[in-house]
């Protein structure tokens, strides 16, 4: 594949229902990133994966969000019972390795929570 | 605690006139360095990226950055800046030794005016 590739592109929700984003990150990268983007906000950190190693999770910011990677592939972020203040870009990104890497980003999913 | 800051939100200049992003670090050892750029509509892409050795150090599009390890800066420039560079810019930092994730500075938006 020729990049990081995100979808769908755009979300439209109703309060409270479940959403899942999807992530297919550059074949052969280990790590992979899931960043949330609000406006005025900057890029905030939600969670990494590492090839085998636990995930880091430590900027998920509430219960309602998970994510699993399946087969060091393709990554899921799952929001449950979504609410006004998720409406953001949430973006992905890979890389060969974590640490000192250049990131590839996806183009995003635009999540609108009515 | 650990942390990237970006002072400047908004920026504005002349086409043609010089560019400096400040970006602001607080590590206990100096982290490896990054700028990345998010122009409108499209992805975020990696500018350049400072590990060690010559503290300015060259990227893409003809912008530069100087590390200056007594003032925890690692600040963005362009000599004679372009109309197309008009974009978010983000800072990012990634500590030293071993594994660690990507943290993002809240971003810079320059505005470009003719």
């Amino acid at each position: 594949g020729a990049g990081v590739s995100q979808s769908p592109s755009n979300k439209v929700t109703e309060k409270g229902k479940d959403v899942e984003l999807r992530c297919d990150p550059i074949s052969g990268h280990t790590a992979l990133y899931w960043y949330r983007q609000s406006l005025g906000q900057g890029l905030e950190f939600l969670i990494y994966f590492q090839g085998n190693s636990a995930p880091d999770k430590s900027g998920l910011p509430s219960d309602r969000f998970s994510a699993e990677r399946t087969g060091g592939s393709v990554s899921t972020l799952t929001i449950q019972r979504t609410q006004q203040e998720d409406s953001a870009v949430y973006l992905c990104a890979s890389s060969r390795r974590t640490g000192p890497e250049k990131l590839f980003f996806g183009s995003g999913t635009q999540l609108s929570v009515l | 605690a650990q942390s990237v800051t970006q002072p400047d939100i908004h920026i504005t200049v002349s086409e043609g006139a010089s560019l400096e992003l400040r970006c602001n670090y607080s590590y206990g050892a100096t982290p490896y360095l990054f700028w990345y750029v998010q122009s409108p509509g499209q992805g975020l892409q990696l500018l350049l990226k400072y590990f060690s050795g010559d503290t300015l150090v060259q990227g893409i599009k003809g912008f530069e950055a100087e590390f200056k390890r007594s003032q925890s800066s690692f600040n963005l420039r362009k000599p004679s800046v372009h109309w197309s560079d008009a974009a978010e810019y983000f800072c990012a930092v990634v500590p030293s030794g071993g594994y660690q994730k990507v943290t993002f500075g809240t971003g810079t938006k320059l505005q470009v005016i003719p």
